[in-house]
């Protein structure tokens, strides 16, 4: 089966550090995605991983590890724009892409 | 210049009627993409067509069906709508079907079926 988890919501200060975390299990695995969805506004890609270990790009970098199924972003410096959902996808075979059912992310200041 | 576009951002109708969402890319894509994101945020893929073959997702109705008249175009054709159909539709497009590619999303409609 297909089954993608991530903590619903989290809360955060402004100028802090937050770690979302995200566990898969998925028919094959092609790579894994981390999507900012906005309120009422469209998904956009944040970053993309497929070997295991920590990609980074800006305040934001994204961890994998493929034997645990496990995979978390991070974001440094916290800023209120930061607020919005976080949604982890994973790529399977035969072009099969999950999302996960995404993050709340409050940042206060 | 928007690179992935939809029409329309809205759409209100009555159960029972047929409507279509009509999305373009100039991206240059060769793949797209046809997403539903239900009341609770949950993002399901629906198809993906590359190249005049087209991957449905089994648990989609046979009411839905995807239009591609060609490649930087995909629209949804929804046949005798549901209450269960109100949803925000989004269209992606990518480079390639599959791999390192990134999908990139239009800016979603939203379908309220009354």
């Amino acid at each position: 089966g297909q089954n993608i988890d991530q903590p619903t919501e989290m809360t955060a200060t402004e100028g802090a550090i937050v770690q979302i975390n995200c566990t898969y299990q998925t028919s094959g695995f092609n790579g894994l995605f981390w999507y900012q969805q906005h309120a009422g506004e469209a998904p956009t890609f944040l970053s993309y991983n497929v070997l295991d270990g920590l990609e980074e790009k800006g305040r934001f970098s994204s961890f994998l590890s493929r034997s645990k199924g496990y995979s978390y972003l991070l974001l440094k410096e916290l800023q209120m724009k930061d607020s919005a959902s976080y949604l982890c996808a994973v790529e399977g075979y035969g072009q099969n892409f999950v999302f996960g059912p995404g993050t709340r992310l409050s940042v206060l200041p | 210049d928007t690179a992935v576009s939809q029409t329309p951002k809205y759409l209100v109708t009555q159960m029972g009627n047929d409507k279509s969402i009509k999305c373009e890319q100039n991206l240059g894509h060769d793949t797209m993409y046809w997403y539903k994101q239900d009341s609770k945020k949950f993002l399901k893929i629906m198809f993906s067509y590359n190249n005049k073959e087209l991957i449905i997702n089994e648990t989609v109705p046979n009411r839905f069906s995807p239009k591609s008249p060609d490649k930087a175009h995909l629209n949804l054709h929804i046949n005798s709508l549901e209450l269960g159909d109100s949803a925000v539709y989004f269209c992606a497009s990518s480079p390639q079907r599959g791999g390192v590619d990134t999908q990139y999303f239009g800016p979603g409609t939203r379908l309220t079926v009354l």
